[in-house]
């Protein structure tokens, strides 16, 4: 299983909104509703930002979701605040019971 | 409050095996479905395997690279979730998480535990 490909950075100033892409295949993210993203800052564990494409976990602020068409999913972010800055991975579920994961993207705000 | 604590990483030659423990608190263990996702130093998150729970079969499902060296069990008793490593490779080096599977996603990671495979 290959991994989802996603843009290795992206960037945006405080209060500009950033879009980042996940690409699959018609056997994960085309063919599931149950993509989610993860934001992981540095020495830290990732956290659940978004599931099944488009729901937010409690306590995830409204400023981020998601979106898919065919087989490319995609996480907006609106609002940039600093606090923002750090790796983002997209997952997908990919059949026979297994996951795939993004190459991760960094996000920079500037 | 959902809690999980990795356990059991370390220093291990190739070809060694090692055990990871997770013990897990506040939520109903023996209801959840559980994974290990890995990260390499420096790379980017990569799914190893899941379980299922006990009343679903316990049916668990291995990334290729470790398919018939790790083993992923669970008990229900303890609260705890394992991962069998067997012959390590270099490649298998890196922090390793447990997470919750509550809702169609990994929704609570413990911090990580390390494994390094070097001679």
């Amino acid at each position: 299983q290959s991994a989802l490909t996603q843009p290795p950075s992206a960037s945006g100033s405080p209060g500009q909104s950033v879009t980042i892409s996940c690409t699959g295949t018609s056997s994960d993210v085309g063919g599931y509703n149950y993509v989610s993203w993860y934001q992981q800052h540095p020495g830290k564990a990732p956290k659940l930002m978004i599931y099944e494409v488009t729901k937010r976990p409690s306590g995830v602020p409204d400023r981020f979701s998601g979106s898919k068409s065919g087989d490319t999913a995609s996480l907006t972010v609106s609002g940039l605040q600093a606090e923002d800055e750090a790796d983002y991975y997209c997952s997908s579920y990919a059949g026979s019971n297994n996951l795939v994961f993004g190459g991760g993207t960094k996000l920079t705000v500037l | 409050e959902v809690h999980l604590v990795e356990s059991g990483g370390g220093l291990v030659k190739p070809g060694g095996s090692l055990r990871l423990s997770c013990a897990a608190s506040g939520f109903t263990f023996s209801n959840a479905w559980m994974h290990w996702v890995r990260q390499a130093p420096g790379k980017g998150l990569e799914w190893v395997a899941r379980i299922k729970s006990e009343t679903d079969g316990g049916i668990t499902s291995y990334a290729g690279p470790v398919k018939g060296r790790f083993t992923i069990s669970r008990d229900d008793s303890r609260n705890t979730l394992y991962l069998q490593m067997n012959s390590l490779r270099t490649e298998d080096t890196a922090v390793y998480y447990c997470t919750t599977y509550l809702v169609e996603a990994c929704d609570y990671w413990g911090q990580g535990t390390l494994v390094t495979v070097s001679s």
